[in-house]
C-alpha cells in the first residue's frame, strides 16, 4: 500500500514550458486534490476532484489545468510555465472532502527560471 | 474572510522541553479545526483534529483543545524529543466548504 505518490519529485523548467505533474493513489479515495506550499504561506489548494472525470478550482487555479481520466490519478497540467509558479506542489486525497482528514504525498519542487 | 494565524517560527528547544505551538482562527460558526504535522522530505500527514467548541485532540503525546471563547486552537506536548523536529501546519474547514492553512511552524529539538 503506497498510499500518495507524485511524480516527478523535482524539476526545473524556463518559462514558457510545459509539464504534467502526476499524482497517484492507491486508497480507492472518491475526491483528489492539488495543493501549492510557498514560504510563509501556508497550503493552497488550486484545484480538486470530486470523483473520476470531474474537476472544480480552488483558490488559486489560474495558470493550471488538470485531470481525472482515472479513479486513482490527478494530473496538474502548467501549460505556459511562470515563476510565479516556482513553489512546491502537494497532492492529497481521502474519501469524503475536505472536512476530513487527507492524505498527502510527499510533494514536487518546481523550480522555473 | 475566514483565516488562520499560527506563532512564527523557527521554534528551537532542547530535548524534554514543554511545547506550545499557538493557533488562533477567525471564521463564522464552528469550523473543524486540525494540526498537521510534515517530517523533512514527506508530505503533511493528520496529527490530531476536533469539531466542536471544546473537543481535546490528541496523538503522539500531543494535545491542542478547540477553545471556541478565545477562537485558539493551540498545540502543546509536555516533553519533546528530537523525532518531533518537523514544521506543523494549523488548518480549519470553514461553513463555507474551504480549507485554510496557518503558514506553519518550524520546531527543531535539540538532544
Amino acid at each position: 500500500n503506497a498510499g500518495v505518490t507524485q511524480t516527478p519529485k523535482f524539476r526545473v523548467l524556463k518559462t514558457g514550458q510545459s509539464m504534467t505533474l502526476l499524482c497517484a493513489q492507491d486508497m480507492n479515495h472518491e475526491y483528489m486534490y492539488w495543493y501549492r506550499q510557498d514560504p510563509g504561506m501556508g497550503l493552497r489548494l488550486i484545484h480538486y476532484s470530486v470523483g473520476e472525470g470531474t474537476t472544480a478550482k480552488g483558490e488559486v487555479p489560474d495558470g493550471y489545468n488538470v485531470s481525472r481520466l482515472k479513479k486513482q490519478n490527478f494530473l496538474l497540467g502548467l501549460e505556459s510555465a511562470a515563476p510565479s509558479q516556482t513553489s512546491v506542489y502537494f497532492c492529497a486525497s481521502n474519501l469524503v472532502g475536505l472536512q476530513e482528514t487527507q492524505y498527502f504525498g510527499p510533494g514536487t519542487r518546481l523550480l522555473v527560471l | 474572510g475566514d483565516s488562520v494565524t499560527q506563532m512564527e517560527g523557527p521554534v528551537t528547544l532542547s530535548e524534554e522541553a514543554f511545547l506550545t505551538i499557538n493557533c488562533t482562527y477567525t471564521a463564522t460558526g464552528y469550523p473543524s479545526l486540525f494540526w498537521y504535522v510534515q517530517y523533512p522530505g514527506e508530505g503533511l500527514q493528520l496529527l490530531l483534529k476536533a469539531t466542536k467548541a471544546d473537543d481535546k485532540g490528541s496523538n503522539k503525546g500531543f494535545e491542542a483543545t478547540y477553545r471556541k471563547e478565545t477562537t485558539s486552537f493551540h498545540l502543546e506536548k509536555g516533553s519533546v524529543q528530537v523525532s518531533d523536529s518537523a514544521v506543523y501546519f494549523c488548518a480549519l474547514y470553514s461553513s463555507a466548504s474551504k480549507i485554510i492553512f496557518g503558514s506553519g511552524t518550524r520546531l527543531s529539538i535539540r538532544p
